[in-house]
């Protein structure tokens, strides 16, 4: 079946230092992968997504690369601020499947 | 607000009872799914219906809970009995199937407490 592998956190950065989250998948077919983010008391947003090998998403400074040789999809930032403290969640998508499925979410505390 | 919503957002129980969520979608979105999250996991999924027909449940939906999609709009999940093990947030989403994207839209979740 389908599963996603994140790096265990809490992930604690100072502000402006560089970010990477580690997420790898096992898949059937070809999905497409997916960050969402949780921001304190809020609800699961999507960040970015990458549909077919190769693709980098990106949104408000966050990029992650489709690598379909590695099966990964590692989320990066080049500085981090504070406002970014989060839970992030790595998914996957397939179109027989229908549904996402999640990894584990890894916390990012960003500080001063 | 045209996002999703989820009602009540707070749900303190005690072990036996019923407890019912409804969710409702971005209106024109015709894809509705339920998920579990449990503290220090992701989201698990439940189930999820394309308009009123509930295409798929996961083993984790035991017969103790039953949702419904009536009219193709809101949707309620019932859990009946809860047990201790019920208590997590429970998180609608709802998306386009002509999209068929993965891009779901998420509301801020319903917890549950069981006592």
């Amino acid at each position: 079946g389908n599963s996603v592998t994140q790096m265990e956190g809490p992930v604690t950065l100072s502000e402006e230092a560089f970010l990477t989250i580690n997420c790898t998948y096992t898949a059937t077919g070809y999905p497409s992968l997916f960050w969402y983010v949780q921001y304190p008391g809020e609800g699961l947003q999507l960040l970015l997504k990458a549909t077919k090998a190769d693709d980098k998403g990106s949104n408000k400074g966050f990029e992650a690369t489709y690598r379909k040789e590695t099966t990964s999809f590692h989320l990066e930032k080049g500085s981090v601020q504070v406002s970014d403290s989060a839970v992030y969640f790595c998914a996957l998508f397939t179109g027989g499947g229908n549904k996402l499925t999640f990894g584990t979410g890894t916390q990012l505390k960003v500080e001063l | 607000d045209t996002g999703v919503s989820q009602d009540p957002r707070h749900k303190i129980t005690k072990r036996g009872q019923n407890v019912t969520f409804r969710c409702d979608p971005i209106s024109e979105h015709n894809r509705l799914y339920w998920y579990r999250q449990t503290l220090g996991q992701g989201p698990e999924f439940l189930t999820y219906f394309q308009n009123e027909a509930q295409l798929e449940k996961s083993r984790l939906l035991s017969d103790r809970f039953s949702a419904e999609r009536p009219k193709g709009s809101f949707s309620t999940l019932e859990i009946q009995r809860t047990e201790q093990g019920d208590s997590a947030m429970y998180l609608c989403a709802s998306s386009l199937v002509q999209a068929n994207t993965g891009e779901l839209f998420f509301g801020e979740g319903s917890r549950l407490t069981v006592l």
